[in-house]
């Protein structure tokens, strides 16, 4: 059954350096998201993407971040210089408009 | 602005049938729905529902919509213990520039053997 890949499982990385998060969604969708989860609070939507751009962003998507699909098959989430606070389980998903399937997750650490 | 609600906790014994509510705030969402997440794992779509629909059946999952109230409920029959899990219900809104979901906070299911 295709999925969503996302790598690493988990990235510790120190307060102020950039982090990649990686995926590589299901091989015939067109739309792809960023979603974050801190610790005991709401899944919350950052980012869609769908034609090579951003089509929608939340307010917690800022400068910070960035993504990117850099060639066929990768979607990525920059995070510029991170803070404490950007800690969190950070999912990808794909969808072909209605549905949305997620992959594993990545945790980020920000020491 | 779009909101959705559950309960944190709901604990049944094996057997019984699970019911898990969901309250929503935006009215004009086009589709509801079920993801279910393991400890440790990715979030897992158990079933949706589209917003013209009652109710829908997928084996022992039955959702109930009730637009006026904008309430849905997510009942399990038959609970095993692999059903512990949080359950997230969510909402995409209509007129969003793509089908971005909007989360509930989660209603850990617990089933007791």
């Amino acid at each position: 059954e295709p999925e969503v890949t996302q790598t690493p499982s988990h990235q510790v990385t120190q307060m102020g350096q950039e982090v990649i998060l990686r995926c590589v969604p299901i091989s015939n969708h067109l739309y792809f998201y960023w979603y974050r989860q801190i610790l005991g609070q709401k899944v919350e939507f950052l980012v869609s993407f769908y034609n090579n751009e951003i089509s929608e962003k939340s307010e917690i998507f800022d400068d910070q971040f960035s993504v990117e699909r850099p060639d066929g098959s990768n979607f990525t989430l920059k995070i510029r210089s991170t803070k404490l606070e950007d800690s969190a389980m950070y999912f990808c998903a794909s969808s072909e408009k209605v549905w949305a399937f997620f992959g594993q997750g990545t945790r980020l650490t920000v020491v | 602005g779009e909101d959705v609600e559950q309960s944190l906790f709901l604990s049944v014994r094996e057997g019984d049938s699970s019911v898990i509510n969901c309250t929503y705030t935006d009215s004009s969402s086009t589709y509801l729905y079920w993801y279910k997440q393991e400890p440790g794992a990715g979030l897992q779509l158990l079933t949706y529902i589209f917003s013209n629909m009652d109710m829908k059946q997928d084996q022992r999952l039955t959702v109930l919509l009730n637009k006026k109230d904008k309430h849905l409920s997510l009942r399990i029959a038959d609970t095993q213990t692999g059903d512990s899990a949080i359950y997230f219900c969510a909402e995409s809104p209509y007129g969003g520039a793509t089908n971005k979901l909007i989360f509930g906070t989660g209603t850990l299911l617990a089933v007791q053997p």
